[in-house]
């Protein structure tokens, strides 16, 4: 599986779109590129995930770069609840495991 | 549905003592999983059971063991406690094998090693 590098911390202000970036330069073809949150003291949420075109769902969009070596999770109206940490996870078709690596803090402010 | 039930919530443990966390889901899934979470890190795989009847390590595996009880739990044994095993432990399942798994997490228990 291929690795993903992050900030380490991001802030945003409340009702303005974040736009967490990854990149994921020795990704492969066959790989997804995940998105998912904590959000603190609980489990990891699921976001979105995609493979090489752009995807939205009712929580965030993903942009991913033509040649697919990154990646930008938008979340068009943050929140106060959006405040996490956020982890960028790229995996293929090994069976079985996500590696989730330190991901970064957003932080949104009033 | 209440998805991926985790207990207990909270346990404290002396040195060499044992214990077993118990994980169940409740949405038919194939995968299962065990995390553990130490503070300013990132979540780091124990063991996995891909399918029921079928357990594999993962990033960190000594000192635990599984079991893959039926279709619905997945428990995580400490045989002797340590004090480096002090973690957050989340356990998730998946409804998928291969490409696009989405994984839903338990809430964790919090487990301290004294």
């Amino acid at each position: 599986d291929a690795k993903t590098t992050q900030p380490t911390s991001m802030d945003c202000a409340e009702g303005r779109a974040a736009n967490l970036p990854c990149n994921h330069s020795t990704i492969s073809g066959n790989e997804y590129v995940y998105w998912y949150r904590q959000i603190h003291s609980q489990g990891p949420q699921y976001i979105i995930h995609g493979l090489k075109n752009n995807e939205t769902n009712e929580m965030a969009s993903l942009i991913i770069t033509e040649d697919r070596k990154s990646s930008t999770l938008i979340l068009p109206h943050a929140t106060l609840r959006d405040t996490a940490v956020y982890y960028c996870i790229v995996r293929g078709s090994t069976l079985g495991r996500l590696y989730f690596g330190r991901g970064t803090q957003l932080t949104v402010w009033p | 549905n209440a998805g991926v039930t985790q207990t207990p919530k909270f346990q404290v443990l002396k040195t060499g003592q044992s214990m077993t966390l118990q994980c169940a889901q409740d949405m038919n899934h194939n995968s299962m999983y065990w995390y553990r979470q130490d503070p300013g890190m990132g979540l780091r795989l124990i063991y996995y059971s891909a399918s029921e009847g079928t357990t594999d390590k993962g990033e960190v595996p000594n000192g635990y063991n599984v079991s893959r009880l039926n279709k619905r739990e997945f428990s995580l044994r400490l045989e002797s406690a340590a004090p480096s095993q002090t973690s957050v432990y989340f356990c998730a399942s998946s409804p998928l094998r291969g490409h696009a798994e989405k994984l839903f997490f338990g809430s964790g228990t919090q487990l301290s090693v004294l």
